[in-house]
């Protein structure tokens, strides 16, 4: 089945940094997606992605859909402590619903 | 604040047992899928309902069984609960046809004992 690599698992950074983390996959998405998820909580969407190649921002956030279609990148300006859950990335396959990755685990220090 | 309403939020069940989740989806809302989040994992797919017809399974044995009624809300059954079932599970919604952005509940926690 299809799977992904989400690197680095975790992430220890001091607030105000930069941040980024990528997703890379054995099989071609249609769309990629990154969602956060608190503890307790369900995973929130924060950025969608649709085409290979395409840049796109939220806030402090940006993502990027890879050329090949089988990478993703989010990268995080000047972090602050309320960045601090799972990330998550996931790829459209098609009727076999989302798939995900196992997470990047951010955690700031102030 | 989604508008995913999940119910209950937790349960504990024995092995053996059968379970009934239950997920209310976002107005507007006609898609619904189900996903199973183990610690330290995330979520797997489970399957997806669109018009009350089921659009698609992941890899997940016959034992978990779905409805989605004319409001577009939605149930996850799992007959002869095993103690790998516990985890966090998840229902999503999206707004229109399958394969869209998906808005989550928080879940429901399920421990099997």
């Amino acid at each position: 089945g299809q799977q992904l690599n989400q690197s680095p698992q975790s992430m220890f950074i001091q607030e105000g940094e930069d941040v980024s983390m990528n997703c890379t996959s054995s099989s071609i998405f249609n769309t990629w997606l990154w969602y956060k998820q608190d503890p307790g909580e369900g995973p929130v969407l924060l950025i969608a992605l649709y085409k290979a190649g395409e840049l796109t921002s939220n806030g402090r956030l940006t993502a990027q859909f890879g050329i090949t279609r089988k990478d993703s990148f989010l990268n995080i300006s000047a972090s602050i402590p309320s960045d601090v859950g799972i990330y998550f990335c996931a790829g459209n396959g098609g009727a076999d619903g989302l798939t995900f990755g196992k997470g990047t685990h951010l955690i700031i220090q102030p | 604040e989604t508008g995913v309403t999940q119910s209950p939020t937790h349960l504990i069940k024995t092995r053996g047992q059968q379970v009934t989740l239950r997920c209310s989806s976002q107005s507007g809302h006609n898609t619904v899928s189900w996903y199973q989040q183990a610690l330290g994992q995330g979520p797997q797919f489970i399957f997806q309902y669109y018009r009350e017809e089921e659009n698609g399974r992941g890899n997940f044995p016959p034992r978990f069984s779905g409805l989605q009624f004319p409001n577009y809300s939605s149930e996850l059954n799992v007959n002869a609960l095993e103690l790998d079932d516990s985890a966090l599970y998840l229902c999503a919604s999206s707004p229109s046809g399958p394969n869209e952005k998906l808005f989550f509940g928080s879940g429901t926690q399920l421990s099997v004992l």
